[in-house]
């Protein structure tokens, strides 16, 4: 059974870009979530989509959205980006709608802003 | 909103012994979930173990079991017998039930298990 699935696994960009990162959840997986690991502030939660609605989203500014398509699959674009974007950038999908039982992660997109 | 913090950034501990990390949270709820992930070199977060916050036993997964102090806001984390496979960085989470998926993570504790 294939896990969640992060392309690409490695990005560059330039300061004033935009980026669109892909994540296909496990099978079945209807609900995905994203966060944003950096070293200064850690692992921080972006949003979770549910049956392509956005749920919960956290404390992020507008230039960073999401969308989750039929199929499950989630992109979350950032525009006009910033050094500070520099980041891992995990997904995390799971069966139910809420999950204690703990989400499966994606390996993460590294994306370099420069 | 709810804080988690992981007071040990960095620990070392030799292979075969064990090695408590520590986790407290600060949090209004009463129904609520507590994860430990690991994240190895490789990046991908691996779920260790999970407490439901309704439970009063303390949840074991092997060579992995933790201490649920729910007055006292605090969630441990034991590795007995460690292995080298165990070094890795490890995160303590906290999820509101019934709130959809939503973790909030500690910084983590840097675990490095020595031959």
């Amino acid at each position: 059974k294939a896990g969640v699935t992060q392309t690409p696994r490695y990005l560059i960009k330039t300061r004033g870009q935009q980026v669109t990162l892909s994540c296909s959840p496990i099978s079945g997986h209807r609900s995905v979530s994203w966060y944003q690991q950096t070293p200064g502030q850690g692992l921080q939660f972006l949003f979770e989509y549910f049956s392509e609605t956005q749920r919960n989203k956290g404390n992020f500014p507008g230039r960073f959205s999401g969308r989750q398509f039929s199929n499950s699959r989630s992109e979350m674009n950032v525009s006009t980006l910033e050094l500070g974007d520099s980041a891992l950038y995990l997904c995390a999908s799971s069966l139910f709608g809420s999950t204690n039982y703990g989400y499966t992660f994606g390996s993460g997109t590294r994306l370099t802003v420069v | 909103a709810q804080t988690v913090t992981q007071s040990q950034p960095e620990m070392s501990v030799q292979e075969a012994e064990t090695v408590t990390l520590s986790c407290t949270y600060d949090t209004s709820e009463n129904n609520y979930y507590l994860f430990w992930y690991k994240q190895p070199p490789s990046r991908q977060m691996i779920l260790v173990i999970r407490q439901e916050a309704y439970k009063q036993q303390n949840a074991t997964e092997n060579r992995f079991s933790v201490n649920f102090q729910k007055a006292a806001k605090s969630f441990s984390l034991k590795i007995s017998d460690s292995q080298l496979g165990d070094t890795a960085m490890y995160f303590c989470a906290f999820m509101k039930d019934n709130a959809g998926n939503m973790l909030t993570f500690g910084g983590g504790t840097r675990l490095m298990v020595k031959p």
